[in-house]
């Protein structure tokens, strides 16, 4: 079974400053994808990054980047210029590769973005 | 149109009552899903549809009843549930296979009495 893993409960960053969120997961499986989602107040999971396991480039969207260490089941988020809006709960997910879309969440971070 | 619309928003029911939670996506999306949220925790899978096919059930309890009339439409009724599942009930939709985004809805927070 596949597990993730996110160390950090809770973070706060100061406006306009960057931030890194870690996570990691066990899986046995070579071919997978894994997520970034964040949740804020208003409740609704909104996909941040996405990245294919097989690929070596790290995604990127907007301020938005991923460190992806496949050797180290490392797959950690920053935001740069952090923004009030980016305050929410920041959940990493895995999937397998041709699983049924059954996203396996972390335990989340929740990320303050103070004035 | 890019919304997974979910009804209610909030729902408070008795545990003899029998309700159901309604939700429905526009964008041609043929994997459905039922998450279960807890306060500070992430989502659960609870329900997989594929092709309005129940494909993953995650062993849940038979007090909840899923159903997919059609491709837009995932319905979770809902009979004799306990104080224990009060929650966020997330619904999400998707394209089926690999990388693919999923897209959720605001959810239901229920509240068992």
């Amino acid at each position: 079974a596949q597990t993730v893993t996110q160390s950090q409960p809770e973070m706060s960053v100061q406006e306009a400053e960057t931030v890194t969120l870690s996570c990691t997961y066990d899986t046995s499986e070579s071919n997978y994808y894994l997520f970034w989602y964040k949740q804020p107040p208003s409740r609704q999971m909104i996909l941040v990054i996405r990245q294919e396991a097989y690929k070596q480039q790290n995604a990127t969207e907007n301020r938005f980047s991923v460190n992806f260490q496949k050797a180290a089941k490392s797959f950690s988020l920053k935001i740069s210029d952090s923004q009030l809006g980016d305050t929410a709960m920041y959940f990493c997910a895995f999937m397998k590769h041709d699983s049924g879309q059954n996203f396996v969440f972390g335990p989340g971070t929740r990320l303050s973005v103070l004035p | 149109d890019t919304e997974v619309t979910q009804t209610p928003k909030h729902l408070v029911m008795g545990m003899t009552n029998k309700k159901s939670l309604k939700c429905e996506q526009h964008m041609g999306h043929r994997a459905m899903y039922w998450y279960k949220q807890k306060a500070k925790k992430p989502p659960e899978l609870m329900f997989v549809y594929s092709y309005e096919k129940l494909s993953i059930n995650e062993s849940v309890p038979s007090r909840f009843s899923p159903e997919c009339p059609n491709s837009s439409l995932l319905n979770l009724h809902l009979h004799a549930l306990q104080p224990e599942d009060s929650a966020l009930y997330l619904c999400a939709s998707s394209r089926w296979g690999g990388n693919t985004e999923a897209f959720f809805g605001q959810g239901t927070r229920l509240t068992v009495v």
